[in-house]
């Protein structure tokens, strides 16, 4: 079942504007985890903030958690062309002792020139 | 170099054969995962394994075997009961207390 939803589905900005997604979930969480995935291939991770953290930061992006609305959101700042890809959360219970993630369906960024 | 490895990339079968899709990691990982991905959809979970000859059914385990007789190696086979076999099957591997999984670049798996 599909623990996190990502909103929106799609975003469409120019170069240099910044995007932001959010991510929703259900049940209570260890942490959230952001991954992108280019067009056809892997999943790599970028940013992973755990329950009792608010706010994180890795070069131009920022993750904000909310445990009492169940929220969390991605910010990519002065995006790049090759920002253009597909964003997923993915949270890990703490009932799932072997790091089990649970996907959201994603948002689909695309940064023109 | 290290890091995980799919193959085939591309993989067509017809219709009611099984077939297997390779992953092999050289990271030294105990956890391994497969998941399923479906076009516009995240990712779910189908076998997930802690530890040699041992593995865990997912979310959506029907249709599918698994075998970790290696600690490098972990194969999906897609059998002849999955109904709709066609997707995108990602590998995935975690060292022992981390919390990142990483990504091997998946097989897109599409049947006849």
């Amino acid at each position: 079942s599909q623990q996190g939803e990502e909103d929106p589905q799609a975003l469409s900005i120019q170069e240099g504007e910044n995007a932001t997604m959010n991510c929703s979930y259900k049940t209570s969480i260890n942490n959230l985890q952001w991954y992108r995935q280019n067009s056809g291939r892997g999943l790599v991770h970028l940013i992973l903030i755990r329950s009792n953290e608010r706010e994180k930061h890795s070069g131009r992006l920022r993750v904000t958690l909310d445990t009492s609305k169940k929220s969390s959101s991605l910010l990519i700042t002065a995006s790049r062309a090759a920002d253009t890809a597909s964003y997923f959360c993915a949270t890990v219970r703490p009932t799932d002792s072997w790091g089990k993630l649970q996907f959201g369906a994603g948002t689909q960024v695309v940064v023109t020139p | 170099d290290g890091g995980i490895t799919q193959s085939p990339k591309y993989l067509f079968r017809k219709e009611g054969q099984n077939v297997t899709l390779s992953c092999e990691q050289n990271l030294n990982h105990d956890a391994m995962y497969w998941y399923r991905q479906d076009p516009g959809q995240g990712l779910r979970l189908i076998y997930y394994s802690q530890i040699v000859n041992d593995f865990q059914k997912g979310d959506i385990a029907e249709g599918y075997s698994v075998s970790r007789e290696k600690k490098e190696s972990f194969p999906l086979t897609v059998t002849s009961a999955q109904k709709n076999p066609t997707a995108f099957y990602l590998c995935a591997s975690r060292e022992r207390g981390g919390d990142e999984q990483f990504f091997g670049p998946g097989t897109r798996l599409t049947v006849l």
